[in-house]
């Protein structure tokens, strides 16, 4: 168990919806990375926040959006969903801000659009 | 952008063979991480390298960091069947400044009785 908790753990939904996922980081870190793995794919990273601020963005698209709110969990919004969206999405908590401490991965919320 | 490439994408092993990973990036990394994930789970961090050249060992896994800071290679020694699962590597552009952690396209590894 990484203290990392998302819900929901899977998620069916059509074309065209919109859903929020949600995370909560260990207790005590500041920062939240989202990333999203296609089937049988690498992880590709979404965005990352601090102690409530965006500090890096990936290749996410425009209609997906982020926040992490003042008691740190965070959510992704994905909205206006493809089939392509359907991936496994993860969330990953650290101490620190910055990319150089271990990351701290969640069981990952698997999204299925149809 | 800055890419993260490993070979081979796939391997299969008998069980005491050994196997290795290849971690190239296209930028001069910050540091390099790794992760493990086994199938149907999620990455788990096994090391961080920080220096140039830096070589650290965990039990069977040896861990290496590139002179240029470019590359890393990841390996194990007399494979296990809980060695099973995709190595990913994973690095910050030291030009972003330690942001961005980029994961490494990933490689998997089967072993055999």
């Amino acid at each position: 168990d990484s203290g990392v908790t998302q819900t929901p753990k899977h998620l069916i939904t059509a074309t065209g919806q919109r859903v929020t996922l949600r995370c909560s980081p260990r207790s005590g870190d500041l920062s939240v990375y989202w990333y999203q793995q296609s089937l049988d794919q690498g992880l590709q990273f979404l965005i990352q926040y601090y102690n409530g601020e965006e500090r890096a963005k990936g290749n996410i698209l425009e209609r997906f959006s982020a926040q992490q709110f003042p008691d740190l969990h965070s959510e992704l919004n994905l909205s206006s969903l493809e089939l392509g969206d359907s991936a496994l999405y993860f969330c990953a908590s650290s101490v620190a801000g910055q990319g150089n401490g271990e990351l701290f991965f969640g069981e990952g919320s698997r999204l299925t659009v149809l | 952008g800055q890419q993260v490439m490993q070979i081979p994408q796939y391997q299969h092993v008998q069980e005491g063979e050994d196997f290795t990973t290849y971690c190239n990036s296209s930028t001069t990394l910050s540091n390099i991480q790794w992760y493990k994930q086994r199938p149907g789970g999620h990455p788990v961090f096994l090391i961080q390298l920080v220096k140039s050249g830096e070589v650290k060992k965990q039990k069977r896994l040896t861990f290496q960091f590139g002179e240029a800071k470019k590359n890393s290679s990841l390996h194990i020694t007399a494979t296990q069947t809980t060695d099973v699962g995709t190595y990913f590597c994973a690095g910050s552009d030291v030009r972003a400044g330690f942001q961005k952690l980029v994961f490494g396209t990933g490689t998997r590894l089967l072993v055999s009785p």
